[in-house]
């Protein structure tokens, strides 16, 4: 069966701090992984997306996240956190083999950066 | 761009009544589908299509009609609503294909069940 899994509900950093929100998943063949983030009363926005190549992806607004397929997990990273960055975050495989579309959502992790 | 567009933002219904949100893309996507977000849930897929006239069952279908007869608009229904349909609904669009695979949402509907 199809899964994902966001550990941590709540993630709290200082702002100028590294960040880390984390996702592990599991899928049957290769894995489509995608970050998408939720900003207040708003609809979700694309961040990111691994599809093959380099293990390390590069995003929107400075994020980026780490594909490790040994350890089936896609956790996405920020150097220095804004207090801007404050959002809800979730991953989210693409299902259905490459000419469908259907993400599957996690359940989200509230990012809080302080100032 | 318009992008994607629904309507309407806010709906206050009442056990039983029926209903329809509006969705509406103007990038010619291919793949349209209708999201539930609920506390603590994340987001579940109700319904999506492939293409006009082409719609199938996501996670949670029951309760809901939808149809695509263009391209561009994929409504869905609500046929008596119930409390538990409480939610904030969101439509989202793309094209097919892994490398151009970027869902496209709206700014959702917010319904309320009595």
């Amino acid at each position: 069966a199809q899964s994902v899994a966001q550990p941590e509900d709540q993630v709290n950093v200082a702002e100028g701090n590294p960040l880390t929100v984390k996702c592990t998943y599991s899928v049957s063949g290769n894995p489509y992984l995608f970050w998408y983030v939720q900003y207040p009363n708003r609809g979700l926005q694309f961040l990111l997306k691994y599809i093959t190549g380099d293990n390390l992806v590069k995003g929107s607004y400075g994020f980026e996240a780490e594909f490790n397929k040994s350890q089936t997990s896609f956790h996405l990273k920020k150097p220095s956190a804004l207090v801007s960055d404050s959002a809800l975050y979730f991953c989210a495989p693409l299902l259905g083999g490459s000419t469908l579309g259907r993400l599957y959502f996690g359940r989200g992790t509230q990012l809080t950066v302080w100032p | 761009n318009a992008g994607v567009t629904q309507t309407p933002k806010f709906q206050v219904l009442k056990t039983g009544q029926s209903m329809t949100l509006q969705c509406a893309q103007d990038m010619n996507h291919e793949y349209m589908s209708w999201y539930r977000q609920d506390p603590g849930m994340g987001l579940r897929l109700i319904h999506y299509s492939v293409g006009a006239g082409i719609t199938d069952q996501g996670e949670v279908p029951n309760g809901y009609n939808v149809s695509r007869s263009t391209t561009e608009d994929f409504p869905l229904r609500l046929l008596s609503a119930a409390p538990s349909q409480t939610s904030v609904y969101f439509c989202a669009s793309s094209y097919l294909g892994i490398a151009i695979n970027i869902q496209y949402f709206g700014a959702g509907t917010r319904l309320s069940v009595l």
